[in-house]
Formats: structure tokens, sequence, C-alpha cells
């Protein structure tokens, strides 16, 4: 496989709930990103991890929590998320450092908390 | 912080018009702008960048324009198709801030009339 791949790409939650999106990236990345997408906020950023370290964290609520493991594979924990939390999750890498400085984006879960 | 504008936020052409959509961005310091097109049910796609030594960029019916005194740039499509109905995004980044993620504009969803 190549480019970036999210799993599942449609999640339907209740507010209960806890699930995961999982992101992999195939293209030897350094730096993993996770953005919201939503009518109100088009490319909302979340969190962004280099060299699997957190860099930033967008005053994103607790009920999201991010993990990278390593440098190919970032997830968000989701728990006990309400209503306006519905929206696609989109994730992203690229390579610091690199002439190359364009994200790759993967397709995206979309998320539906009822 | 950077901050990037974009307009219009809907744009309507017939086919085989051109398609201009305009952002202007603050950081005078900014020296990286890629375009990106999102498809219905995908993730954005980088489709054309530009850097701050080159004033246009041409990709077939696609270009680009920078104005760096003025802080705006410009996508520019030409003999418009339906496929090219889409989201797009522009954004901007300055290349030696380390990780600082890219600053994307709010979209453009282009309609283009058969």
């Amino acid at each position: 496989e190549t480019g970036v791949t999210q799993t599942p790409r449609h999640l339907v939650m209740g507010m209960t709930n806890k699930k995961s999106l999982k992101c992999e990236q195939h293209l030897g990345h350094n730096a993993m990103y996770w953005y919201k997408q939503s009518a109100k906020k088009p490319l909302e950023l979340m969190f962004v991890y280099n060299f699997k370290e957190q860099t930033e964290n967008n005053s994103v609520p607790s009920r999201f929590s991010p993990e990278c493991p390593n440098s190919s594979h970032l997830f968000l924990h989701l728990h006990t998320l309400q209503p306006e939390d519905s929206a696609l999750y989109l994730c992203a890498s690229s390579q610091v450092g690199s002439v190359n400085y364009g994200y790759t984006f993967g397709s995206g879960t979309r998320l539906t908390v009822v | 912080g950077e901050n990037v504008e974009q307009h219009p936020s809907t744009l309507s052409v017939q086919e085989g018009d051109s398609a201009v959509i305009k952002c202007t961005y603050s950081d005078s310091a900014s020296n990286y702008f890629p375009w990106y097109k999102q498809e219905l049910g995908k993730g954005p796609q980088l489709i054309i960048d530009i850097r701050s030594n080159v004033g246009e960029k041409k990709d077939q019916r696609i270009a680009v324009t920078l104005n760096k005194t003025a802080k705006h740039f410009s996508l520019h499509i030409t003999e418009t198709q339906p496929e090219d109905s889409a989201v797009y995004f522009c954004a901007a980044w300055t290349t030696n801030s380390g990780n600082t993620p890219l600053v994307f504009g709010k979209g453009t969803r282009l309609s283009v009339i058969a």
C-alpha cells in the first residue's frame, strides 16, 4: 500500500462509547497530523506529531486522546464524545526537513456521534 | 502567527470558462504556498505549489501566481471541466520554521456547470 490509510472510513458511536481511529502512512514521513473537518471550520488542526513527539495540541478537549507509537502510525482515541464532535477526521503526514514540504492526506474517517 | 484568507467561498462557472481563487496571507516570512483539491469522499490532494522565489507556476490547465509585495496568491484554472468541481484550499508556510504546521484558508467550493 502507498500513501496515507485511515480506518475505519465510517464510524457511528454513542456518546458513552470508546473507539479509536487509526492512521498509517507508507511514505517514510517523520511528521503526522490530525485534522477535524466540519462545515463550520473546514480544516481545524488538532494535533501534530514530529518524530513521534507531540509538538502541538490546539486546545482540543480531553475526550480526544492521540497516540503515536512510531513514525508510521497515529491513533485518535475517542471517549464520551458529544454530537458536535461529528465530523470528518483527517490524518496527514509530511517530511519535515525535506525540500518536499507538502502534506499527504488520508481519505478520512466520517464520524457520527449519536 | 500566520493568517490566510481565501475568497470566494463558493464559485460557479460554466464548463470551458476560467476560474480564479484568491488568497491573502499575513506573515511576510511565509515562503511556500500549496493548493489542495478535495473531491467528495476524499482527503485533500496537493495539486500545485509555489515558492517565494518565483512569481508564477503552471501545470497544464492550472496555474498559480504569487505577489509577495501584496502578500497574495491565486489559483487559475482554465478550460474548466466538470471533474474540476471540488473544494480547493490554499495554504501558507515558512520553510525554516521547523514543524510549524501549514496554515490553511477556509476553502472554496467550485462547481463547474456542464
